[in-house]
């Protein structure tokens, strides 16, 4: 089993649907991500959950709504959205908040808003 | 604030050398080199933490100058294998990991 996974890796969806997206490691970490990387965009970060508990919200609109149910599985639930929301929707884990513990990455979803 | 990347995107023979730089206006703990793959997910390449640090495996070698504050990223007799886009993430401070900002990204092409 890979260290990261996502489910689904596409996705197109009607701005007046509700969808979520999943993140699942396998690598026994504590910390895990949520980041949107849109085309020609640095990757930005969204969400960061330490222990199930979120510890950064970066000013993401309310209509992503994150759930951590525990260390392993990592939820973004998605409703209203707007066709600027079209990207690569990646999770990423890692052992820790410290800054030299390494993030790992999934292989995204690619969310398309109609 | 996002680090900065430079070159944007470079093409290279197979075989011959890249340089791609990070620069950060703030003082970095530390620095993360990633590579992606179109269609793929970010791989993670080394980490390199305050200090002066110099790492590499294989051809792939990075150094962190703290007092520029900025990291480099070189690649030497590159193969085919090296294409993708090439990212720094860049954090302030020892338990920041929830702040990681990354660059824009350099694109790297080799061709035969």
């Amino acid at each position: 089993e890979t260290g990261v996974t996502q489910t689904p890796r596409h996705l197109v969806m009607g701005m007046t649907n509700k969808k979520s997206l999943k993140c699942e490691q396998h690598l026994g970490h504590n910390a895990m991500y949520w980041y949107k990387q849109s085309a020609k965009k640095p990757l930005e970060l969204m969400f960061v959950y330490n222990f199930k508990e979120q510890t950064e919200n970066n000013s993401v609109p309310s209509r992503f709504s994150p759930e951590c149910p525990n260390s392993s599985h990592l939820f973004l639930h998605l409703h209203t959205l707007q066709p600027e929301d079209s990207a690569l929707y990646l999770c990423a884990s890692s052992l820790g908040l410290a800054g030299a513990d390494t993030q790992y990455f999934g292989p995204g979803t690619r969310l398309t808003v109609l | 604030q996002q680090p900065v990347q430079s070159p944007q995107a470079v093409i290279l023979r197979e075989g011959e050398d890249a340089v791609i730089n990070c620069s950060s206006s703030k003082a970095l703990y530390s620095v993360h080199w990633y590579r992606q793959k179109h269609g793929e997910a970010p791989v993670f390449l080394m980490i390199l933490l305050k200090g002066g640090e110099q790492k590499g495996h294989d051809k792939i070698s990075a150094s962190f100058n703290e007092k520029k504050q900025q990291s480099s990223l070189y690649l030497t007799a590159s193969q085919l294998s090296y294409s993708g886009t090439y990212f720094c993430g860049t954090e302030w401070g020892a338990y920041n990991n929830n702040d990681m900002r990354f660059g824009a990204g350099t694109r790297l092409t080799v061709k035969p």
